[in-house]
């Protein structure tokens, strides 16, 4: 049974980079045609979807945070990473992690991170 | 990009009524839907995939219908754990879009 699971600093400051890391366990990050990604829900929100991963290392970007969003991938850890830059306030959310699979997209999610960006 | 309108934003029903939430798609997405459910402080859990493919252990009382524009997401008989809010999100574009969701509770 895969599983996900988010990690990184639940407190940003403005104008800093929010960083969080992906562990997946239960399966090899590399099997498989599967796309890894990132998912983000701000305080009784909806969901907008940050971007994805490939383990080739081929991204897709949200255009809404393509300016500001990373996202890499280190197969020999099993993971992967969400670096977004410049925060604001409005950046304060729910991160997800979750797998976009070739047949069924988002099958697997981590359980979420709360990060707040404040001084 | 892509925009997924879902109808009611909440809903109100009682122990075995049978529930409907609508989703639309600002453009065709052909059966690139799926519906989700998610409870306070959890993860969305995915339940229907590919407009009316219900996922692995997912209880049977929950379907999907629709393709192109205009979907349905059905519960036959409410049941008290089926109180959580829903979405639909369409993955037949990038950048990936979701409903505003729908909130369900008992009445």
């Amino acid at each position: 049974q895969v599983q996900l699971q988010e990690s990184g600093p639940g407190l940003v400051k403005p104008s800093q980079t929010l960083s969080l890391t992906c562990t997946v366990s239960g399966g090899s990050i590399s099997s498989g045609s599967y796309y890894w990604s990132w998912i983000r829900q701000p305080a009784g929100k909806g969901l907008e979807w940050i971007g994805r991963i490939y383990t080739s290392g081929s991204t897709n970007y949200n255009p809404s945070l393509k300016s500001r969003v990373t996202i890499s991938v280190d197969t020999s850890k099993n993971q992967f990473s969400l670096k977004l830059s410049s925060v604001t306030a409005a950046d304060t959310a729910v991160y997800y992690c979750a797998r976009d699979g070739p047949t069924t997209v988002f099958d697997y999610w981590g359980q979420g991170t709360l990060v707040t960006v404040s001084s | 990009d892509i925009q997924m309108t879902q109808s009611p934003s909440s809903l109100s029903a009682s122990v075995g009524d049978r529930v409907t939430i609508t989703c639309q798609a600002s453009q065709d997405i052909s059966n690139y839907l799926n519906w989700y459910q998610q409870k306070p402080g959890k993860a969305p859990k995915l339940l229907i995939y590919d407009a009316s493919n219900l996922e692995t252990g997912v209880p049977s009382r929950f379907s999907g219908s629709g393709s192109g524009t205009d979907f349905t997401f059905t519960i036959s008989s409410l049941q008290p754990e089926d109180i959580a809010t829903y979405y639909c999100q369409q993955y037949d574009n990038l950048p990936y879009s979701f409903g505003q969701g729908t909130k369900l509770e008992i009445k």
